[in-house]
């Protein structure tokens, strides 16, 4: 079964630092993809990143970044340059064969002025 | 196209009661996604459409739970006799064919009382 895991519940910086939440995944297939969304306070969620599996180059999207590494079942997603507007639950997801998305459990990530 | 409609935003209902909800997705996307998320925890998978079939259904969803997508365009989401543990968020979500991610609504918040 597909299963994706994040370790950090809750994670907290200063404006402007840079961040990384991490994400752990298991999969039997070979082909997948893997997802960070945003859902922001009491908002909906959105599509920060995307990364392909076959790909060996990380995705980036201005300042998100991921670190993707297969062998490990790996991907940690950077933020650098925080903003008071990256305040939100950051959820990891995986799809695969059965083209669903599977998400882990979800990290609140509180930027500070 | 202004993205993935939910409506209601809010329904507040006494244990017992019927509730239906209704998502419009993008008009070009072929697959629609029902997904439930409690509060802090990452949205869990119920069941998906592509066209007007309904592909899978996810074991979490009881007897007392039915969707619908009437000629691939709309959907519906019925709770018959609920119970105070549906209270939760109720997410809808569309996507083309492929792994592109998903779009998703504001959601259904269900407070059953």
């Amino acid at each position: 079964a597909q299963t994706v895991t994040q370790s950090q519940p809750e994670m907290s910086v200063q404006e402007a630092e840079t961040v990384t939440l991490s994400c752990t995944y298991d999969t039997s297939e070979s082909n997948y993809y893997l997802f960070w969304y945003k859902q922001p306070p009491s908002r909906q969620m959105i599509l920060v990143i995307r990364q392909e599996a076959y790909k060996q180059q990380n995705a980036t999207e201005n300042r998100f970044s991921v670190n993707f590494q297969k062998a490990a079942k790996s991907f940690s997603l950077k933020i650098s340059d925080s903003q008071l507007g990256d305040t939100a639950m950051y959820f990891c997801a995986s799809i695969q064969g059965a083209q669903k998305l599977v998400f882990g459990q979800g990290t609140r990530l509180t930027i500070n002025p | 196209d202004t993205g993935v409609s939910q409506n209601p935003r809010h329904k507040i209902t006494k244990r017992g009661q019927n509730v239906t909800f209704r998502c419009d997705p993008i008009s070009e996307h072929n697959r629609l996604y029902w997904y439930r998320q409690t509060l802090g925890q990452g949205p869990e998978f119920l069941t998906y459409f592509q066209n007007e079939a309904q592909l899978e259904k996810s074991r979490l969803l009881s007897d007392r739970f039915s969707a619908e997508r009437p000629k691939g365009s709309f959907s519906t989401l019925e709770i018959q006799r609920t119970e105070q543990g549906d209270s939760a968020m109720y997410l809808c979500a569309s996507s083309p064919l492929g792994f592109y991610g998903y779009t998703f609504g504001s959601g259904t918040r269900l407070t059953v009382v």
